[in-house]
């Protein structure tokens, strides 16, 4: 299986929005709803920020919010702040029930 | 609240067997109707899923990638998950993380924290 193609980085200024992509194929992302979107701080653990395409885990703020037509999926991110930097890794199930992910993006707040 | 920590040897050598527990503790309800899962994350690269468990049965789903080096269990009576990766390189090096998600489809749910294995002689 392969690896979901993300962008290797996108930047924006503080109280920008920006939009992370996520492109598969009709066997993954464009197939099913369960696209997820996770944030990860440096050292830490990866952090749900986006389930099933477009819904929020309780606590994550609604800045976030995700979508998806054909076979691309998009992470989108409102007003900026300087905590959301981070990597943004999706991820998405497959028809022969197995998981994949992209290969993360890095989002850098200027 | 619950709570998953992998544990396991921190140093593997080349070509012998990578074996790492995850230990579940608090929250409520039972494990039976939920998968767990195993995901590792190399130094400075991204993630890749292992595979997953359904507590309930045992059924198992690997990534075809390392499907013939992996093995995935449950011990019921302890509560915990266990991964077996044979004939490790140093390809295999990075951090571990183990998973409870609630449908195979999707990995969202709780993650542990991650344990760092190195694989070296």
């Amino acid at each position: 299986q392969s690896a979901l193609t993300q962008p290797a980085s996108v930047s924006g200024s503080p109280g920008q929005s920006i939009t992370i992509s996520c492109t598969g194929t009709s066997s993954d992302v464009g197939g099913y709803n369960y696209v997820s979107w996770y944030q990860q701080h440096p050292g830490k653990a990866p952090k749900v920020m986006i389930y099933e395409v477009s819904n929020r885990p309780s606590g994550v703020p609604d800045r976030f919010s995700g979508s998806k037509s054909a076979n691309t999926a998009s992470l989108t991110i409102s007003g900026l702040q300087a905590e959301d930097e981070a990597d943004y890794y999706c991820s998405s199930c497959t028809s022969s029930y197995t998981l994949v992910f992209g290969g993360g993006t890095k989002l850098t707040v200027l | 609240q619950l709570q998953l920590q992998e544990s396991g040897p921190g140093l593997v050598k080349p070509s012998e067997t990578l074996s790492l527990t995850c230990n579940v503790s608090g929250g409520s309800g039972s494990n039976n109707n939920y998968y767990w899962g195993w995901i590792r994350q190399p130094p400075g690269r991204g993630l890749e899923w292992i595979g997953s468990i359904y507590y309930h049965s045992g059924s198992t789903y690997y990534n075809p990638s390392l499907k013939s080096r992996v093995t995935i269990s449950v011990d019921t009576s302890k509560n915990q998950v266990s991964l077996k990766l044979t004939s490790v390189t140093a390809a295999d090096t990075g951090v571990y993380y183990c998973a409870r998600h609630g449908t195979i489809r999707s990995l969202s749910g709780y993650w542990g924290q991650g344990t760092l294995v190195t694989v070296s002689s």
